[in-house]
């Protein structure tokens, strides 16, 4: 079965510090995605990325970061610089091949302070 | 491009009665999903659609909901009765297919209170 385990259940942070978010993943599948979606108070879940199982190379997307590592079956976010907007409820998700459902973590509610 | 529509936003009924959502996915996506969150959960998928046929509805609560995409666009799932444990937020999402590897967009979601 997959399974998506993300342990920090709240983070909070001073404005302009960088903050990383932990996930951490089980599957079987050899071919498998991951996600991470942004849940603002509004409720919406917003796509932030997506990544293939065999795409190793990290990403950067502005002050966003996301380092995927296979060997510890880990998909972290990094925000660098956080601002207040960026205070919201951060899944990261899984699914494999096929018609599979995605699989959410538990979230990380990050708090950004002024 | 617009986005996943659904209304109500929020609806407050109380236990034994019956309520209904609307969902109307993004324009071209074959795909669409209703999910149940808990509050301080992540989103569980309740049923997922591939045009107007069924693909997962494992985690449907069959005795009291029930969800149907007559014509492949939009969705409706209902609630009948609603108990105590219905309260949550339920969202719709929606994809170009159902793969693995396909982004799911989400809709603003329903808040349902069931007092």
């Amino acid at each position: 079965a997959q399974k998506v385990t993300q342990a920090q259940t709240e983070i909070s942070v001073v404005e302009k510090e960088d903050v990383t978010l932990d996930c951490v993943y089980e599957t079987r599948d050899t071919t498998y995605y991951l996600f991470w979606y942004k849940q603002p108070p509004s409720g919406e879940l917003v796509f932030l990325i997506r990544r293939n199982s065999f795409d190793e190379q990290n990403e950067i997307s502005g002050r966003y970061s996301w380092n995927f590592q296979k060997s510890t079956s880990s998909f972290n976010f990094t925000i660098t610089a956080s601002q207040v907007v960026d205070s919201a409820v951060y899944f990261c998700a899984l699914s494999g091949q096929g018609a599979q459902k995605l699989v959410f973590g538990q979230g990380t509610r990050l708090t950004i302070n002024p | 491009e617009a986005g996943v529509a659904q209304s109500p936003r929020y609806k407050i009924i109380e236990k034994r009665q019956s309520v209904a959502f609307w969902c109307n996915p993004i324009s071209g996506h074959a795909t669409l999903y209703w999910y149940q969150q808990i509050l301080g959960q992540g989103p569980k998928l309740l049923i997922q659609f591939q045009n107007n046929g069924v693909v997962d509805d494992s985690q449907l609560p069959k005795d009291r909901f029930s969800a149907e995409r007559l014509k492949g666009v939009d969705s409706t799932l209902k609630i009948q009765p609603a108990k105590l444990e219905d309260s949550a937020v339920y969202l719709c999402a929606s994809s170009l297919s159902s793969g693995g590897e396909e982004t799911q967009y989400f809709g603003p979601g329903t808040r349902l209170l069931v007092l």
